[in-house]
């Protein structure tokens, strides 16, 4: 069990670039989600998916958003047209379809000048 | 929809001394699950303790315990023999399934310093 790993942990980029983030999460989880964390801020929701299905996302999770995990395992989220609002942490989490505590990724810090 | 409150944004505590971090929550349902993670700085977000809501018996992880009042809707967490490592940003979270989906909600956290 090595955990729930992203990549890259820091990403710079202006504002209105693409950026795309990795999450791998413990191999026998089922559930996989997303968060995003503002400074001094609990994280928030923003989409969770079960398998390659996304089952669930947050109104925070605008149309410049996109998330997926096509075979299941690890899971990709883009943002497109980065904006200085964008930046934040955005944190990975993993759990069994029937458990429901989740374990975290130590995030992916985006800073958009 | 569910809320969850950490009214003390900053505690310390003497080290080897106990401190309790308060958490209420705001929900209509029965069934949930309560948690406790920590963030230290710079470092991922741990699971501390779990609690059911239907189960009365308070939940204890060595030094971590909680007090759990289901009618009060309260989710205390009790940090016995602080240690300096200890000293991390504290989040209560809530999760209900069958209302909120698989979304966890979290607190605004309580930073803890614990001091030498």
């Amino acid at each position: 069990d090595t955990g729930v790993s992203q990549d890259p942990r820091h990403k710079i980029t202006k504002r209105g670039q693409n950026v795309t983030f990795r999450c791998d999460p413990i191999s026998e989880h089922n559930r996989l989600y997303w968060y995003r964390q503002t400074l001094g801020q609990g994280p928030e929701f923003l989409t969770y998916f079960q398998n390659e299905a996304q089952l669930e996302k947050s109104r925070l999770l605008s149309d410049r958003f996109s998330a997926e995990r096509p075979k299941g395992s690890f899971s990709t989220l883009e943002i497109q047209r980065t904006e200085q609002g964008d930046s934040a942490m955005y944190l990975c989490a993993s759990s069994l379809a029937q458990g429901h505590e989740q374990y975290f990724g130590p995030g992916t810090r985006l800073t958009v000048t | 929809a569910q809320t969850v409150t950490q009214s003390q944004p900053e505690m310390s505590v003497q080290e080897a001394e106990t401190v309790t971090l308060s958490c209420t929550y705001d929900t209509s349902e029965n069934n949930y699950y309560l948690f406790w993670y920590k963030q230290p700085p710079s470092r991922q977000m741990i699971l501390v303790i779990r609690q059911e809501a239907y189960k009365q018996q308070n939940a204890t992880e060595n030094r971590f315990s909680v007090n759990f009042q289901k009618a009060a809707k309260s989710f205390s967490l009790k940090i016995s023999d602080s240690q300096l490592g200890d000293t991390a940003m504290y989040f209560c979270a809530f999760i209900n399934e069958e209302t909120s989906g698989s979304r966890l909600t979290f607190g605004e956290g309580t930073q803890l310093t614990v001091n030498p």
